[in-house]
């Protein structure tokens, strides 16, 4: 059981490339999400999806897109990278609706110059 | 949309007492909350959920005691150790969203 693996680990981009995290989970959890995190402003909801084909904005989607084509694929996109987007990125992962235990994956250091 | 404080100065305590974190939030009263564990260059990690129906949960040293009135959750570490230094983050779930907030840094010194 691998839980959630993400890469890469670290990224730079120049501003105006485009780039996808990948983000995967081999617990058969239907809930996943994309969080964003900067020093002194914690963990912010990207993006999440309560199961294939469903996918909704969290707090700051701007930026950034997601689908789910699979149960264990969770991919972000930034179409267009921008220096206010160079942060730490975590996916998640979570099982029952009642009881939304996060599994989170070791992150991605994104640097956008 | 909802915010959550917790202390962002560091809580620095001495081997064996009890450690207490804050999490305050404002707006409506979230489904549970949660309170996780980060260590530096790590993803967080669960550690307990409590229910806005329930006034306390335990797990071992750990301790969550959450009130509605107040929008209020405690956070207890008893007997802490050293290896209980880290960021401690809490979390609100509602309508299928995580609100999480800053953390607070925790140092246990020998």
């Amino acid at each position: 059981n691998a839980g959630v693996t993400q890469t890469p680990k670290f990224q730079v981009l120049k501003t105006g490339q485009s780039m996808t995290l990948q983000c995967a989970q081999d617990m058969n959890h239907e809930y996943m999400s994309w969080y964003r995190q900067d020093p002194g402003m914690g963990l912010r909801l990207i993006h999440y999806s309560v199961g294939a084909g469903i996918t909704d904005q969290g707090e700051v989607p701007n930026g950034y897109n997601v689908s789910r084509s699979t149960t264990e694929d969770f991919p972000l996109r930034l179409l267009s990278a921008a220096p206010s987007q160079t942060s730490v990125y975590f996916c998640a992962s979570a099982g029952h609706p009642n009881d939304y235990e996060q599994y989170f994956g070791p992150g991605t250091r994104l640097t956008v110059t | 949309s909802q915010k959550i404080e917790q202390n962002s100065e560091a809580l620095n305590i001495q081997e064996g007492k009890t450690a207490t974190l804050t999490c305050n939030y404002t707006n409506y009263s979230p489904a549970y909350l949660q309170w996780y564990r980060q260590d530096p260059g790590r993803g967080p990690v669960f550690l307990l959920l409590i229910r806005e129906n329930e006034k306390e949960k335990r797990k071992e040293r750990l301790k969550v005691t959450f009130d509605t009135t107040l929008k209020q959750s405690l956070f207890h570490i008893t007997a802490s150790q050293p290896a209980d230094s880290a960021t401690y983050l809490c979390a609100l779930y509602n309508f299928n969203k995580f609100y999480f907030g800053s953390g607070t840094k925790l140092n246990v010194k020998p």
